[in-house]
């Protein structure tokens, strides 16, 4: 199975300042590959899919990239609102398992 | 507007049974994948199981695989996890979630419930 490593662990970072998280697969997920964020309380909300393209209603400071086995979820200018946890998701297994990254938690500075 | 609502979760020894709910509204419910995935207190997300647009194809995780069944029903835009033979760490929020296109079982989850607690414990 897909193993999904996020880094780092935690992420302080003060607002309107870039913020940089990753995920790397333990092999090639050929860019299915999803991000989500998770506030305490609440349920996961997707913002990015297929490794780059934006769900809906997702500001344009949330960007993702990569490809294969790297990916990186970047939010340009972070905003107060953006604290949470952030989880990658691969699906791109068959059978499915659509197995999610441990999480990044990300607190603003 | 989508809404999926989860109900059925609550306190259940080890070895008892529980029937998860998952009301949808808002959307053709017949046309989607639908899935449930679980948050353990404190823990990260897993996915537990899945089921096609139709009915006909399920797919479940490892640590639920003959103890779950998921199952849908189209006349009642509802879907349903069947939890059997639970177990201390079974305890989580379980979400119900709707895959992001038409059809495709590959897909991420667009639109998620608010969750529905289950406690296992003796």
């Amino acid at each position: 199975d897909i193993v999904l490593t996020q880094s780092p662990a935690t992420l302080s970072v003060s607002p309107g300042e870039r913020a940089t998280l990753s995920c790397r697969a333990s092999q090639s997920v050929s860019g299915k590959l999803a991000w989500y964020q998770q506030k305490p309380g609440q349920a996961p909300r997707l913002l990015i899919f297929a490794a780059s393209t934006r769900a809906t209603d997702i500001p344009a400071r949330f960007s993702g990239s990569g490809s294969e086995t790297e990916f990186t979820l970047t939010i340009s200018s972070l905003q107060s609102e953006d604290f949470g946890v952030y989880y990658c998701q691969e699906y791109s297994n068959w059978p499915p398992r659509y197995t999610f990254g441990q999480g990044t938690k990300l607190e603003i500075k | 507007e989508v809404q999926l609502v989860e109900s059925g979760g609550g306190f259940v020894q080890p070895g008892g049974s529980l029937r998860l709910s998952c009301a949808a509204s808002g959307f053709t419910f017949s046309s989607y994948v639908m899935t449930w995935v679980r948050q353990a207190p404190g823990k990260g997300l897993e996915w537990v199981s899945a089921i096609s647009s139709g009915g006909s194809n399920t797919y479940y995780a490892d640590s639920v695989k003959g103890r779950f069944t998921i199952s849908r029903d189209p006349s009642k835009n509802t879907l349903y996890l069947q939890m059997d033979s639970l177990r201390d760490e079974d305890t989580a929020v379980y979400y119900c979630a709707r895959g992001r296109a038409l059809i495709a079982v590959l897909m991420p989850f667009d639109f998620w419930g608010q969750g529905a607690p289950v406690a296992v414990s003796s």
